[in-house]
């Protein structure tokens, strides 16, 4: 079984402070993880994924297997990153689904 | 990015009928598409998998007889719900993907059902 972990459901910070969104997953093959960003109003739509290795809006996010952990971190947060961020993972296998945590909101103030 | 439409955004129908809910990949071939339920604050819940021309897979708990799933073109697919319940009223969300070139899903809008 599949399972995404995001123990945060709010995440509140300052304008220029770091972020750093958590999630943990349980997979027993190797996964491919991603972030998926929903802004408000707005369908949900892909931030990063692993496989990448690449910075989108100042956001990187590193697998590390042995935590089995995928952290989402951005050094310094804007007001126009305030949005809700789902980590999803995509087992291996012709199914090829999705499953996603039950997200944190991210709520960058001045 | 390729962009996926639903259709409708937002729907009320009675309790006992049945609804039908689009949803087109507008600029690439989806061999795969995926159906979502929402709850208020809550995650995206998986309930089936669709490939076309192939039936629907469905996650544990969901009822392929409520929610019935047709992709029948690379382009399209539709989720039906049949014999309406208030308790169906939910956010329903597809993504397409085309497997084939291992791209990323693709969401769609989605799609507010009440049921009155």
């Amino acid at each position: 079984a599949q399972r995404v972990t995001q123990p945060e459901k709010l995440l509140s910070v300052f304008k220029g402070a770091p972020v750093e969104l958590k999630c943990n997953y349980s997979y027993s093959g190797s996964p491919e993880l991603f972030w998926y960003v929903q802004y408000s109003r707005q369908r949900l739509q892909l931030l990063l994924r692993h496989i990448s290795r690449e910075s989108i809006k100042g956001f990187t996010a590193d697998l590390n297997k042995g935590e089995t952990s995928f952290h989402l971190k951005k050094p310094f947060a804007q007001e126009e990153d305030s949005a809700m961020y789902y980590c999803a993972l995509r087992g291996t296998g012709t199914a090829s689904k999705l499953t996603f945590g039950t997200g944190t909101r991210l709520q960058v103030t001045l | 990015g390729a962009v996926v439409s639903q259709h409708p955004s937002r729907v009320i129908c009675k309790s006992g009928t049945s609804v039908k809910i689009e949803c087109r990949s507008l600029d690439f071939q989806a061999t795969t598409m995926f159906w979502y339920r929402q709850f208020p604050k809550q995650s995206l819940m998986l309930m089936a998998t669709s490939n076309e021309g192939s039936k629907a897979t469905y996650e544990q708990g969901v009822e392929k007889d409520k929610f019935l799933i047709n992709h029948a073109s690379l382009t399209l697919s539709t989720l039906t719900v049949t014999s309406a319940h208030p308790e169906d009223s939910s956010f329903y969300i597809c993504s397409a993907r085309d497997v084939g070139t291992n791209t990323e899903a693709f969401f769609g809008q989605g799609t507010r059902l009440t049921v009155v």
